[in-house]
């Protein structure tokens, strides 16, 4: 059974950093891109980042381009996102979902139950 | 970027109605277009992909159609379960954009 865990959500300042991993298991993590999509409260759906399965390739909202950094270490079958120079709008619902394969752009076939981020002095 | 567009925003619909929501690409994405249901605290679930393939475990009463810049999912016979609020997205290139939703409420 596939499974996405993610972690890290937390409340933050203004121009903090957070870091969010997703524990990946039920499936070859290293075979399958990645990717972050969050969810402001009461809003819809908006991709952040994805990565390819081995993580040579990355890409990133135009919201978030400079401050997040997407990564993975396959070996710990964790994805993770850095997010650096946090602001009020990146407070959100942040998932965790796993593309069908290796290849990007993708659709997301299993997400995670989702870590909230808060960003508020 | 590429921008997607549903409509209606929300509808009102009874159990076993057949229900049809659009979603529009401001330009054309082939046939890379996905569905997603998502109810109240929890995490989207993939319907349909590109364009018209059903997720396993996906009820045969949602289909998808279209292809370029116009698509619509289907609900053959609303059941209690389907109320819930749903997003388009393309995966023709980055970013992945989706659309606003679409909130499907009982009437």
């Amino acid at each position: 059974e596939v499974q996405l865990l993610e972690s890290g959500g937390d409340l933050a300042q203004p121009g903090g950093s957070l870091r969010l991993s997703c524990a990946a298991s039920g499936f070859t993590f290293s075979s399958y891109a990645m990717n972050w999509v969050r969810q402001a409260p009461g809003k819809g759906l908006e991709w952040v980042s994805g990565i390819s399965e081995s993580g040579g390739r990355t890409h990133y909202a135009d919201s978030v381009k400079g401050r997040f950094t997407i990564s993975r270490d396959n070996s710990k079958n964790t994805l993770y996102l850095q997010m650096n120079s946090l602001r009020a709008e990146d407070t959100a619902v942040y998932y965790c979902a796993k593309s069908p394969s290796g290849s990007y752009p993708n659709w997301s076939d299993y997400w995670g139950q989702g870590t909230l981020v808060t960003v508020s002095s | 970027d590429i921008q997607m567009t549903q409509s209606p925003s929300s509808l009102s619909a009874s159990i076993g109605d057949r229900v049809t929501i659009s979603c529009r690409a401001s330009q054309s994405i082939s046939r890379y277009l996905n569905w997603y249901q998502q109810k109240p605290g929890k995490a989207p679930k993939l319907l349909i992909y590109a364009a018209s393939s059903l997720q396993s475990g996906v009820p045969s009463r949602f289909s998808g159609s279209g292809s370029g810049t116009d698509f619509t999912l289907t609900i053959s016979s609303l059941q209690p379960e389907d109320f819930a609020t749903y997003y388009c997205q393309q995966s023709y290139n980055t970013p992945c954009s989706f659309g606003q939703g679409t909130k499907l409420e009982i009437k």
